[in-house]
């Protein structure tokens, strides 16, 4: 079974530049979600896809963060404008209902 | 809103000593729980998961933990240590209500020689 895809896996940008994210699920689950994993942080939830569905997006900055999943399949994750302070690694993950999260490798972001 | 707490952002062990990494869940409700580990430069990956089924429950690698609902508690142990073991290790809930998956600030295990 093929895990959560995500691309790309590093970039670097200058702040104030836009950026985004693509994440791949698992195949036939319908729930996805993006962390934010800032260096020595847990992951912080920003949105939560249920199918082509927000469920939860209280924690998305949303004067400089949006995400979509239009087909209810993959995602996308955009950063614009971006500040220092986003420099973070980028997780999608996905599952089924009420079961474990699988999780994709990461991108790590770098805002110089 | 459901949530954990990790006492001890940083624990240090010698190899082949007891691991206890600690996780305290809020909930009046038993939720769901994980445990994560995570390698430098890696995502997240399951050690293993309390669905209300047995309260003790056994992972990957040797660890497991045990579910106690009189101290909301759910530990991750390992009774030898091994030098791979040394990750930073994440616990995180689920409602049984909702879907939302929240983590806590983790615990850097350190395993010395």
């Amino acid at each position: 079974e093929a895990g959560v895809a995500q691309s790309p896996r590093y970039k670097i940008i200058e702040k104030r530049q836009s950026v985004a994210f693509w994440c791949n699920p698992i195949s036939g689950h319908a729930t996805l979600y993006w962390y934010q994993q800032i260096l020595g942080q847990g992951p912080k939830l920003l949105i939560q896809f249920q199918n082509n569905g927000v469920v939860d997006d209280s924690q998305l900055p949303k004067d400089r963060f949006s995400a979509e999943r239009l087909k209810g399949v993959d995602s996308t994750l955009k950063i614009q404008p971006a500040k220092l302070e986003d420099s973070a690694v980028y997780l999608c993950a996905s599952s089924l209902q009420n079961t474990e999260a699988f999780f994709g490798q990461g991108t790590r972001l770098t805002v110089v | 809103a459901q949530s954990v707490t990790q006492l001890g952002s940083h624990v240090s062990v010698s190899e082949g000593a007891l691991v206890l990494l600690r996780c305290n869940y809020s909930s009046s409700v038993p939720p769901y729980l994980f445990w994560y580990v995570q390698y430098p430069n890696q995502g997240l990956q399951l050690l293993l998961k309390y669905t209300s089924a047995a309260t003790l429950v056994k992972g990957i690698n040797g660890f497991e933990a045990e579910f106690k609902k009189s101290e909301t508690s759910f530990h991750l142990t390992k009774p030898s240590a091994h030098m791979s073991d040394a990750a930073e290790y994440f616990c995180a809930v689920i409602s049984n209500t909702g879907n939302q998956f929240y983590f806590g600030t983790g615990t850097s295990l350190t395993v010395i020689p």
